[in-house]
């Protein structure tokens, strides 16, 4: 099946850097969501985006809803050891129909 | 957002055998889905979970091998059937609780490994 896709594939940064990453598609999607997974978790929910062009924070975390429908990005700021993960984007294309499509995972390293 | 719990949470298997995977939600949900996460990979979906009718799968995946119920509105189960070192993975559940822009919640996983 489709399989969003997702840049950069892993990032090594130091602590306190912030950290950029995307998620392309080439077809729309009318919901976003950005989830982190820890080794041995399942996905937590970080952040969901419903509009286009909107803008979301949570904490540190901030999001955005691309005007194409077809992109989405998140960020990072001053990042910190407990970030350490595997962050994926997902899309989803219409309320009523919840499936969703998960990006290919940006793995984030943290470098003492 | 609702607690999911998967039972079990990992488990070892021999070839040609079946394990079924329980899914249980505290609160009651509109949809569960079916989930699989192979070693070092993103997530793909297998089936919804409709209550108290077959389940809908995605390409790919068949009833025969992955066997669904959902029997009310918090539990579901998932049976990987006749089991091969191929469908050694991760297994999520997910639901989307009640109201317009609720979202999906996934369960914590059970990794199987199959020898």
């Amino acid at each position: 099946g489709q399989q969003l896709n997702q840049s950069p594939q892993s990032m090594f940064i130091q602590e306190g850097e912030d950290v950029s990453m995307n998620c392309t598609s080439s077809s729309i999607f009318n919901t976003w969501l950005w989830y982190k997974q820890e080794p041995g978790e399942g996905p937590v929910l970080l952040i969901a985006l419903y509009k286009a062009g909107e803008l979301t924070s949570n904490g540190r975390l901030t999001a955005q809803f691309g005007i194409t429908r077809k992109d989405s990005f998140l960020n990072i700021s001053a990042s910190i050891p407990s970030d350490v993960g595997i962050y994926f984007c997902a899309g989803q294309r219409d309320f009523g129909n919840e499936k969703l499509t998960f990006g290919t995972g940006t793995r984030l390293t943290i470098i003492p | 957002s609702a607690v999911i719990s998967q039972k079990p949470s990992r488990d070892i298997c021999q070839r040609g055998t079946s394990l079924t995977i329980q899914c249980q939600v505290d609160s009651q949900v509109t949809m569960m889905f079916w989930y699989r996460q192979q070693p070092g990979q993103s997530l793909t979906l297998i089936a919804t979970a409709n209550q108290g009718s077959e389940a809908t799968y995605e390409s790919g995946f068949v009833i025969d091998k992955f066997p669904i119920s959902r029997p009310n509105l918090t539990f579901s189960t998932l049976t990987v059937s006749n089991m091969s070192p191929e469908d050694s993975s991760i297994y999520l559940c997910s639901v989307v609780g009640r109201g317009s822009l609720d979202t999906q919640y996934f369960g914590p996983g059970t990794r199987l490994t199959v020898l």
